[in-house]
């Protein structure tokens, strides 16, 4: 699986929009850009994934480069309970079923 | 909205004793998972389960480590003879068939061995 790399911290503020940026640029064509979250102490959260495409769901926004060697998460209107740390992974579907962990971007969302 | 379930929460254990950690994966749910995260580090995966037999596992999961599925709805960890660095949290994960990478985690539970 592709390495990632994403700031250690970032903040925000309360409303605003959030935008975690991750980089893999060694990403393959079979690769799928994943993103957890982490609220502390808890289980990690799936939040979204896409391939080569742009995703939106309820909880996020995936904005995938066309080159597809970065992504950003969008958060659009971060609140208090968004304070997480945020996991990008890359993985292939089919291949191994492991998700690793790197060691996120903390975000902290400030009132 | 279905969830995994985890007990106990906390555990608390004497180095050399037998833990096991249960889970209750989503009941549609097909492939399960133990991943652990010792305080301040990584979450780190140990293993992987489908159609009852492990189809992975990482360098942590020894002999020491096994993980069964004794009936419909409990997915089990144990650990035979615990050591100080166990002392983790242990995650449980399951997914459905066509989406493997698509994760849902349990709350955990935290293990503390002295």
């Amino acid at each position: 699986d592709a390495k990632t790399t994403q700031p250690t911290s970032m903040d925000c503020a309360e409303g605003r929009a959030a935008n975690l940026p991750c980089n893999h640029s060694t990403i393959s064509g079979n690769e799928y850009v994943y993103w957890y979250r982490q609220i502390h102490s808890q289980g990690p959260q799936y939040i979204i994934h896409g391939l080569k495409n742009n995703e939106t769901n309820e909880m996020a926004s995936l904005i995938i480069t066309e080159d597809r060697k970065s992504s950003t998460l969008i958060l659009p209107h971060a609140t208090l309970r968004d304070t997480a740390v945020y996991y990008c992974i890359a993985a292939s579907q089919g291949g191994s079923e492991k998700l690793v962990f790197g060691k996120g971007t903390k975000l902290t969302v400030n009132p | 909205e279905p969830e995994v379930t985890q007990t106990p929460s906390h555990q608390v254990t004497q180095m050399g004793q037998e833990v096991i950690l249960r889970c209750v994966p989503i009941s549609n749910h097909l492939y399960f998972y133990w991943y652990r995260q010792i305080l301040g580090q990584k979450v780190e995966f140990l293993v992987s389960f489908y159609n009852n037999e492990i189809s992975e596992k990482s360098e942590i999961f020894d002999d020491q480590f096994s993980v069964e599925r004794p009936d419909g709805s409990n997915f089990t960890l144990k650990i035979r003879s615990t050591k100080l660095e166990d002392s983790a949290m242990y995650f449980c994960a399951s997914s459905e068939q066509g989406n493997r990478e698509t994760q849902y985690f349990g709350p955990g539970t935290r293990l503390l061995v002295l």
